[in-house]
Parts: C-alpha cells; structure tokens; sequence
C-alpha cells in the first residue's frame, strides 16, 4: 500500500503552460507539505496544510496555488509554466505535535519530475 | 533560529571502509532529528530519528546516529560502506510544524 502518492511521476509541458499535480497521503496525518528539489538537491518547503488550513506559505510565485480538498489531498497547481519551474516536486505528510504526533518524521512520495521546454 | 548545517557536500569512501556523515544544528527548543536517504530518481526515506529516549539511534541499514546536545550534532555513521549506500542523504531538524533541511550530503561509494 503506498503511503503518500503523487501523480504523474513525470510532467514535460512548455512554457507558457497550466500544469497540476496531485498529492494523496492515506496515513490518516493531518499535516501535507510540498517542496521543490532543485538540480542540486536543495529541498525547499513551499506549502503546508493542516486540517485543510494553510499554515506555511514561503516565498513562492503566485502562479502557484495549493489546493486542499480534504486532509488526505493537497494538489499543486502551477499556471504560466517557466523554464526555472523545472525541478522535482515532492509531496509529504506528518501529524503535528499538539495532535499526537511529537517526534513524528514526515513521509514523502516518490516526487513528480517537471520539465519546462 | 532553527537552522542545519551538513559540513560535506560530498563524501567518497571505499567499499568496506566507515562512514560519517556529519551535521550540526541549532535550535531554540528541544528538537526532533532525523535522516533521510534519497537514493538516484528516488524520494525520501526515512534512516532515523531522534526521540529523545536515547542519545544512539540505530536506522535502517546498518546506519546509527549520535545526539550530543553540547556539541549540537546528530552525526551519521556506519561501520561498513556498501555500495548500495552510495545516495544524498539529508539531515532534518523538526520544531513544531516546521521541518528544516540540511543542504544534503552525497555519498559515494568507491569498489
């Protein structure tokens, strides 16, 4: 049974373009993250949910919007698509402490791999 | 502030020979530590973490980790290199909701 699953694994689009990636976790956490991994590896965080709620909102371009349906879900939608866009993403979920979840790691998808052309 | 530091970029040892990953962090309250190994076009996976019942945690692998509060490190080790450990491997600190990542070390393992 796969923990937190992300899809497509692997997304090529164009510039210019409007893109979507969809995040499930079936933990039963209430906290999803998505972070962007860059060609060397540094993993920036980008958004946090709790309970739906935004809790984290780094410095990102507003061209790119969380969605949280449900606790289990966090997609990421990406409009205007550029070249420095092009990374690995990836999806993670945890529970928080003040709900049990002290010490609690994350755990993350297999990340999805965005390539602007 | 709650920051991590991972000392090495990259690591190369042989096949057979130890490992040491090293990290320091800083942190305004007790922390959380973990490791994390990614391995080529891989996620994330947890190595260990630190939850303050003891100051030597034993991961996944053979990998163990030390808590020294007075030093500020969480170092990774291992008695053994496999060449299946050649990966980034990523250091975390947790304080609340937050999670804060290391730069990543990558380990190479030489035949």
């Amino acid at each position: 049974d796969t923990a937190v699953s992300q899809t497509p694994k692997y997304l090529v689009t164009q510039m210019g373009n409007d893109k979507s990636i969809k995040c499930e976790q079936n933990l039963g956490h209430d906290t999803m993250y998505w972070y962007k991994q860059d060609s060397k590896k540094f993993l920036k965080i980008m958004f946090s949910y709790n309970n739906k709620e935004l809790i984290i909102n780094e410095t990102v371009p507003n061209r790119f919007s969380p969605k949280s349906p449900d606790k289990a879900h966090l997609n990421l939608h990406i409009n205007s698509l550029e070249l420095g866009d092009s990374a690995v993403y990836f999806c993670a979920s945890s529970q928080l402490p003040r709900t049990g979840g002290i010490n609690n790691e994350q755990f993350f998808g297999p990340g999805t791999r965005l390539t602007v052309l | 502030a709650q920051s991590v530091t991972q000392l090495d970029s990259h690591v190369s040892v042989s096949e057979g020979t130890p490992v040491l990953l090293r990290c320091n962090y800083s942190s305004s309250y007790s922390p959380s530590l973990f490791w994390y190994v990614q391995h080529p076009n891989k996620g994330l996976q947890l190595l260990l973490k630190y939850t303050s019942a003891a100051t030597l945690v034993k991961g996944i692998n053979g990998f163990e980790a030390e808590f020294k509060k007075s030093e500020t490190s969480f170092h990774l080790t291992k008695p053994s290199a496999h060449m299946s450990d050649a990966a980034e491997y990523f250091c975390v600190v947790r304080t609340g909701n937050q999670f804060y990542f290391g730069t990543g070390t990558s380990l190479t393992v030489i035949p």
